[in-house]
């Protein structure tokens, strides 16, 4: 068990310009979460995966966002035409199983900084 | 999705227990309670969590009340490292995204 992996841990580009991230959840997790987490706030969820289904997006996740997972392991979030206002910290988090007595383990982030 | 309230910050002088309580009023029966914490820079890390019956590990322990209305984290001994964001989430089989509000910010004063 290496834990959740994510990368860039940081990724600093230009407004307008496309940026993909990546996450390597637990083996053999089948649920995989993203979030974001902007300066004082808590993280805001984004989407999740059973496997390589998407189960759910959250209204956060404009067009211009997208995440697929398509072997049902690693999983990519991709921004297109980044904004100043999608800098953030994107979270990636995986989980063994269903229901709410299950534990989710969080990787350490990607940090966005759109200038 | 069933809300939480916690206070936004909290002090608590080191290698003291601290009590982090947590308000769920509209919790269903089938609402498991987590806490998770965040420190700095770091993303959010698991703490604990329970249905029913009071909860102990290597971290916390967490007392559930009898109507489960409402929690509270312990954590038995505080040290610096303890000082985190910690928040308290509802989940269920049919909820099974982790919904964060804004936490309790823990100081540790030495």
């Amino acid at each position: 068990d290496t834990g959740v992996s994510q990368n860039p841990r940081h990724k600093i580009t230009k407004r307008g310009q496309n940026v993909t991230f990546r996450c390597d959840p637990i083996s053999e997790h089948n649920r995989l979460y993203w979030y974001r987490q902007t300066l004082g706030q808590g993280p805001e969820f984004l989407t999740y995966f059973q496997n390589e289904a998407q189960l759910e997006k959250s209204r956060l996740l404009s067009d211009r966002f997208s995440a697929e997972r398509p072997k049902g392991s690693f999983s990519t979030l991709e921004i297109q035409r980044t904004e100043q206002g999608d800098s953030a910290m994107y979270l990636c988090a995986s989980s063994r199983k269903q229901g709410g007595n299950t534990e989710a383990f969080f990787g350490q982030g990607t940090r966005l900084t759109v200038v | 999705d069933a809300k939480t309230t916690q206070p936004n910050s909290m002090e608590s002088n080191e290698e003291e227990p601290v009590h982090l309580p947590c308000n769920h009023s509209t919790i269903s029966g089938t609402d498991y309670i987590h806490w998770y914490r965040q420190l700095p820079s770091q993303g959010p890390e698991y703490v604990i969590h329970g249905l029913t019956s009071n909860v102990n590990n290597r971290m916390a322990s967490l007392a559930i009340a009898e109507d489960r209305k409402s929690s509270t984290l312990i954590l038995h001994r505080a040290t610096l490292r303890d000082a985190a964001v910690y928040y308290c989430i509802l989940l269920n089989f049919g909820n099974e995204k982790l919904t964060f509000g804004t936490g309790t910010r823990l100081t540790i004063i030495p």
